[in-house]
């Protein structure tokens, strides 16, 4: 079955240190990617997403994504994390003739400390 | 834009009663919406999807006696627990696409339902 996995359950950071967090997923096909972000009381919003092209999307805040098709994995980055950036992170994916079925990964909890 | 709310955010409600949770797009149609569930420190879990005018296609698992959705216009999508159990307490997220092949899920903020 197709699954999404992201490696880091917990990460825990400083102000301005540099941020990558692992998205790997099981699927031969083509697919869509997508990072949504969750932060504290608020609802899922999307960082960025990757449909074709430039396999690096930049997203908002800072935030970018590479496609690394032969991996399989769609990793997030940010050079410089904020304090704001404390959320749960999310990896999706769509298959192509899923009809926006969206996978999740199982999310990363990302704690930035000032 | 792509605005989704839900209502109610909270409910808490007795075994056996039904309880309704609203979700609809704000500024936009939306073609097909989905409900997720999101258990305590775990991911999103795709209950059912649903397209304006037909019924809900189910995943595998989810009973569609006890989670009743309708999608009876392109703003507004409805799951209703039939009968909840305690074990149906849980955080419920519904997301709505305004395309049916590649298009972005924009997702409402949720209704936490507890069942007493």
């Amino acid at each position: 079955a197709q699954s999404v996995s992201q490696h880091n359950h917990h990460v825990i950071l400083s102000e301005a240190a540099s941020l990558e967090l692992g998205c790997n997923y099981s699927y031969g096909g083509t697919v869509n990617l997508f990072w949504y972000v969750q932060y504290p009381g608020q609802h899922l919003q999307l960082l960025l997403k990757y449909f074709s092209g430039d396999p690096l999307v930049k997203g908002i805040k800072g935030f970018e994504a590479e496609f690394i098709k032969s991996k399989f994995s769609f990793n997030l980055r940010k050079p410089s994390v904020q304090w704001s950036d404390t959320a749960e992170y999310f990896c999706a994916v769509t298959l192509s003739g899923g009809y926006n079925k969206l996978i999740f990964g199982a999310g990363t909890r990302l704690a930035v400390h000032p | 834009g792509a605005v989704v709310s839900q209502h109610p955010s909270w409910v808490i409600c007795k075994s056996g009663t039904s309880v309704k949770i609203e979700c609809r797009s704000l500024d936009f149609q939306a073609t097909t919406m989905f409900w997720y569930r999101q258990f305590p420190k775990q991911s999103l879990m795709l209950m059912a999807t649903s397209n304006e005018g037909s019924k809900a296609t189910y995943e595998q698992g989810v009973e569609k006696d006890k989670f009743l959705i309708n999608h009876a216009s392109l703003t507004l999508s409805t799951l209703t627990v039939t009968s909840a159990h305690p074990e149906d307490s849980s955080f419920y997220i519904c997301s709505a696409s305004s395309d049916y092949s590649q298009e972005t899920q924009y997702f409402g903020p949720g209704t936490r339902l507890l069942v007493l």
